[in-house]
């Protein structure tokens, strides 16, 4: 099972401010995504990354995926309070047929204060 | 429109209890997975439906979990003698395939409290 590991684990910041989370493992990944998750409320998928290096952008997010597909980032510009929530990466082991599995990091717990 | 459902969306127990968690995927979605998120961890996959059958149930952790779902639709988790270690939010995911790329979406999740 391909483990991946999410840091900083908690992020308290103030509105405005630019942070950046990560998501490591020693293991290879076919693709990796990204997801918000807000109390009560199941994960909701933000990004898929594919190839190694490639960069994606949506509004003030920009998430990028290892050269050699075995990390990951997220970077928020000028965070708003409403980017509050835990940020989860997870990515699909394998390819082909076992490809539908997501395995999860443990989330970075993001809070932005007015 | 509508998304996952689950039902219920709080679930209070006592030890040794039996208990049903009840998924309602999305309509036209043939895969369905079920995942359990202990409190400050990420959702762990517990089984994976294709269709009517369990194409995959590695994810459970002992023979007291099991999942149906006989019309290909929706699904029923059920956790037999349940333990104080069973609770967690147990979160229902769909897609309209499994192949590659594709999305999973999930429900709000149902929250088991074992006391």
């Amino acid at each position: 099972t391909q483990l991946l590991e999410q840091s900083p684990q908690f992020l308290s910041i103030q509105e405005g401010e630019n942070l950046t989370v990560y998501c490591n493992s020693s293991s290879v990944f076919s693709s990796l995504q990204w997801y918000r998750q807000e109390p009560g409320e199941g994960p909701v998928l933000l990004v898929t990354v594919v190839t190694g290096g490639e960069v994606k952008k949506l509004k003030r997010l920009t998430f990028q995926f290892g050269d050699a597909r075995k990390d990951s980032s997220l970077h928020i510009t000028a965070a708003q309070p409403g980017d509050t929530g835990l940020y989860l990466c997870a990515g699909r082991e394998g390819s082909g047929g076992s490809n539908y599995k997501l395995t999860f990091g443990k989330g970075t717990l993001l809070t932005v204060n007015p | 429109g509508a998304g996952v459902s689950q039902t219920p969306s709080n679930k209070v127990t006592e030890k040794g209890k039996y208990v049903e968690l009840r998924c309602d995927p999305i309509s036209g979605h043939t895969a369905l997975y079920w995942y359990r998120q202990s409190l400050g961890q990420g959702p762990e996959f517990l089984i994976y439906f294709q269709g009517t059958g369990a194409a995959d149930d590695s994810g459970l952790p002992n023979d007291r979990f099991f999942a149906v779902r006989p019309e290909g639709s929706v699904s029923t988790l059920k956790i037999q003698r349940t333990e104080r270690g069973d609770s967690a939010v147990y979160l229902c995911a769909s897609s309209l395939t499994q192949g590659f790329g594709e999305t999973q979406y999930f429900g709000p999740g149902t929250r088991l409290l074992v006391l």
